[in-house]
């Protein structure tokens, strides 16, 4: 299994452009979400989904879409690019399986400026 | 979910335990205590977990505290690869949603 991938690693905005963060997993998980990172704020989660046709917002949502058209797929949408969402993007996934509801896999990461 | 407190940054010398502590004095009864690390770079990758039994696999054990307000994840021989960012969570371990709301960590460095 490739488990959690992320395209692109790097990616330089320009203020007001838009983009799509790309996120796949092949573990046929349920669960799959979305982080951004800043030094000294740990993880906050932006948005998240249950299963394919079901998302919901977390912690910071603002700024960002996302849908779920597939259980391998849950891209991130940024519609209007702003220099405060230079951050780096994790997208994790998680799968319902009893002994496995703890195990939260995440991708290497997207590391986006925003100029 | 319960919040939880953890020390900004701890230095451990390579090859003695590191012990991590956490506080979650409002943890619930149905809440688990779990931890995650992040090496520099990469995703976080899961360690551990537990509910009021101290649990131990390859990676790292955990103690918690008979009233479940704190814990400790302890990492027997800490090796240069074990400087990471460490999370302690606490949450539901069933969860109808996937809201796992990570803080700040503490920055482990292990010193040669």
């Amino acid at each position: 299994n490739a488990g959690v991938t992320q395209t692109p690693k790097f990616q330089v905005l320009k203020t007001g452009q838009s983009m799509t963060l790309q996120c796949a997993q092949d573990m046929n998980h349920e669960y799959m979400s979305w982080y951004r990172q800043d030094p000294g704020m740990g993880l906050r989660l932006i948005h998240y989904s249950v299963g394919a046709g079901i998302t919901d917002q977390g912690e910071v949502p603002n700024g960002y879409n996302v849908s779920r058209s597939t259980t391998e797929d849950f891209p991130l949408r940024l519609l209007s690019a702003a220099p405060s969402q230079t951050s780096v993007y994790f997208c994790a996934s998680r799968s319902f399986l009893q002994g496995k509801l703890y195990e939260q896999y995440f991708g290497p990461g997207t590391r986006l400026t925003v100029t | 979910d319960a919040k939880t407190t953890q020390p900004t940054s701890m230095d451990c010398a390579e090859g003695r335990a590191a012990n991590l502590p956490c506080n979650h004095s409002t943890i619930s009864g149905n809440e688990y205590v779990y931890w995650y690390r992040q090496i520099h770079s990469q995703g976080p990758q899961y360690i551990i977990h537990g509910l009021k039994n101290n649990e131990t696999n390859e990676m790292a054990s955990l103690i918690i505290t008979e009233d479940r307000k704190s814990s400790t994840l302890i990492l027997p021989h800490a090796t240069l690869r074990d400087t990471a960012v460490y999370y302690c969570i606490v949450r539901p371990l069933k969860t109808s949603y996937d809201k796992v709301i990570f803080g700040p960590g503490t920055s482990l460095s292990v010193i040669p």
